[in-house]
């Protein structure tokens, strides 16, 4: 069964500290990983996008990881901020019929002050 | 460039109501379209997809049903609403089913 494994589920860190979302998953076959943002009340929004050869992607503080034959990824946020405050959702793309997007249920990250 | 637009954004309705979100994509032709629900605490469930005018797919049996009667246009309905209908609805949209997939804002339905 494919599925998404996120953790941890919520996470409270200090302004300026660092943080590691990790996401493992169980989908074959594996087209490629995304990241997600979801401001609270709001859609989702695209983070970075990795495919099954790419193993590092950044888009400003946030750096994503993927290790293709362990199936895990992790999203990286480095000198935190208010605004990261959020939940982050690692989404899986399969190649099987259907729209073959895999959800993880995300990760709620707090940035306190 | 690409838009997507969902209203409304809060929603109340009373139980065996009716209901009808709406959802148009500006900027492409010929989109994947899909309806997400996102109950409080999990996460995206997929609820319909279209590939095409008219085509709709259901992932999971449910109170709704779902039309695309245009291009870039997909109505999510019920005939009457149940309780457990509540939940942040969201609509998005992707190129080719792999591709990234962008979402509209959502609209946060209050079934009473």
């Amino acid at each position: 069964k494919n599925q998404v494994e996120q953790s941890p589920q919520s996470l409270i860190i200090l302004e300026g500290k660092n943080c590691t979302l990790q996401c493992n998953y169980t989908v074959s076959p594996f087209s490629n990983l995304r990241w997600y943002k979801q401001d609270t009340g709001r859609g989702p929004v695209s983070l970075t996008i990795m495919t099954f050869s790419e193993n590092t992607k950044s888009n400003g503080r946030y750096t994503a990881t993927l290790d293709a034959d362990t199936k895990q990824s992790s999203l990286h946020i480095t000198a935190s901020q208010l605004s990261d405050s959020a939940s982050y959702i690692c989404v899986v793309s399969a190649e099987q019929a259907g729209t073959a997007l895999i959800f993880g249920k995300g990760t709620t990250l707090s940035v306190s002050s | 460039s690409q838009t997507i637009h969902q209203w409304p954004a809060t929603l109340v309705q009373p139980v065996g109501s009716p209901l009808s979100l709406e959802c148009t994509v500006e900027g492409t032709s010929n989109p994947n379209l899909y309806w997400y629900r996102q109950a409080a605490g999990r996460g995206l469930q997929l609820l319909f997809y279209s590939v095409g005018i008219g085509q709709i797919s259901s992932e999971v049996p449910q109170n709704l049903s779902a039309s695309r009667p245009q291009d870039r246009q997909f109505i999510l309905s019920s005939k009457k609403l149940l309780l457990s209908d509540s939940g942040f609805y969201l609509c998005a949209w992707s190129v080719q089913r792999n591709t990234e997939a962008f979402f509209g804002q959502g609209t946060r339905l209050t079934v009473v």
